[in-house]
């Protein structure tokens, strides 16, 4: 039972354009959500995060935004950069067996920016 | 400078063969994890230790153990590692309540 959903296993844009990535949660009990980059071969790097108080944070190109009522979260990256072609993994956590620091992750979405 | 680090990046078992790998942590965090990944996989957390306790995750076989001696040094250990256990293996660490993990650049275990 996936508690945390990333439906689109890949995503490939131009060079320049935006970047939407997608995620889904279903535990209402999460309250701090994560996304994290991974090249091949490394470990994943964290990216940007957004506590449930807001509903968007940006960080540069990198932006977060929060849908409670909806459970989702999407990043958006503008403009997008070959070098931002990785997998990228949504990350939740705050759930009700009270450990707010185990993260709970998703399967991740390749993205791939076309020069 | 490396933060988290897993050695070794590249490991070769044989089945049924006993494997330890390590991750040390120069962040001096409380929390440390290990989770294993597979193929276009989440990443699955195996357990975690807040500072001295160990948590093990319910679903996480026996054949897994894992031992924290002091803050910066954290092992896996696959007792009998099986065919089904070749993945990457992922260390990481937080300051609990902090949210944010940072991860090693994993252990990839092949089995023959």
């Amino acid at each position: 039972d996936q508690q945390v959903k990333q439906n689109s296993p890949s995503l490939s844009v131009q060079e320049g354009r935006i970047s939407i990535l997608n995620c889904d949660y279903t535990n209402s009990m999460f309250d701090y959500f994560l996304w994290y980059k991974k090249y091949p071969a490394e470990g994943p790097t964290f990216l940007i995060s957004i506590s449930s108080i807001k509903d968007k944070n940006e960080d540069g190109r990198f932006t977060v935004f929060l849908n409670k009522s909806a459970k989702h979260l999407s990043l958006h990256i503008v403009p997008s950069q070959p070098g931002d072609s990785a997998v990228y993994f949504c990350a939740a956590s705050g759930d009700s067996g009270g450990s707010n620091y185990k993260l709970t992750f998703g399967k991740g979405t390749l993205l791939t920016v076309n020069p | 400078d490396a933060m988290v680090i897993q050695n070794p990046r590249y490991q070769v078992t044989q089945f049924g063969k006993p494997v330890t790998l390590s991750c040390s942590q120069t962040l001096n965090h409380n929390v440390m994890y290990w989770y294993q990944q597979k193929s276009s996989q989440a990443p699955k957390l195996l357990f975690h230790y807040y500072d001295k306790d160990f948590n093990n995750e319910a679903d996480t076989p026996d054949n897994f153990q894992s031992r924290r001696p002091n803050t910066s040094f954290c092992f896996l250990d696959i007792r009998s590692p099986g065919l089904g256990d070749a993945a990457m293996y992922l260390c990481a660490t937080s300051e609990q309540g902090k949210g944010q993990a940072f991860f090693g650049q994993g252990t990839r275990l092949t089995v023959v």
